[in-house]
């Protein structure tokens, strides 16, 4: 069975403030993890995936197999990365299918 | 490129009847997968269809059916209505399933029973 866990369902932080959204997955095989947002009033969308090892709009994700973790990170968050994020795996043999999490509302303040 | 659209946007229903919600993929992607989201269980995983054939199934009851077409649109299905059922559902399309193909979301389709 795969499962991913978002321990804060609310996440609060002051613009400029560094920022780390928990995400913990379970799966006996080699998963692919996702970092997804969600805008206010717009389509799920993709932020990162770990296979890429890329930073989009400053954030950053490392894939720690040993704590079975995939924690997104952001070195100061901007009012603009309010949004809901969801962490979510895929594996091996899934192919189309995504275990999201329960989701993190992250809330910027001015 | 046009993205993910699903029809309708917006539905009411009564218990005991059934819905047919629709997804059109983007151009050239021939994977689609279904996700229902509520508020208490957050995303969960209904189908996948690839090349008009079911490759993948979440744990929902049998009321919940797909299918896809010879031009990659989809269509789920729910009969008998329950309260339960009130959720948005996703449509989600990429060009093949599997690794390093990303999937795109559409708006969802607001389901409530009444």
């Amino acid at each position: 069975a795969q499962r991913v866990t978002q321990p804060e369902k609310l996440l609060s932080v002051f613009k400029g403030a560094p920022v780390e959204l928990k995400c913990n997955y379970s799966y006996s095989g080699s998963p692919e993890l996702f970092w997804y947002v969600q805008y206010s009033r717009q389509r799920l969308q993709l932020l990162l995936r770990h296979i890429s090892r890329e930073s989009i709009k400053g954030f950053t994700a490392d894939l720690n197999k040993g704590e079975t973790s995939f924690h997104l990170k952001k070195p100061f968050a901007q009012e603009e990365d309010s949004a809901m994020y969801y962490c979510a795996l895929r594996g091996g043999t899934s192919y189309g299918k995504l275990t999201f999490g329960q989701g993190t509302i992250l809330t910027v303040h001015p | 490129k046009a993205g993910v659209t699903q029809t309708p946007r917006y539905l009411i229903k009564t218990r005991g009847q059934q819905v047919t919600l629709s997804c059109s993929p983007i151009s050239g992607h021939r994977s689609v997968s279904w996700y229902q989201q509520t508020p208490g269980q957050g995303l969960q995983f209904l189908f996948e269809y690839f090349s008009e054939t079911q490759r993948n199934k979440g744990n929902f009851p049998g009321r919940f059916s797909g299918r896809q077409f010879s031009n990659s649109r989809s269509e789920m299905n729910v009969s008998t209505l329950e309260l339960g059922d009130s959720a948005l559902y996703l449509c989600a399309s990429s060009l093949v399933p599997g690794q390093s193909y990303e999937q795109y979301f559409g708006p969802g389709t607001r389901l409530t029973v009444t």
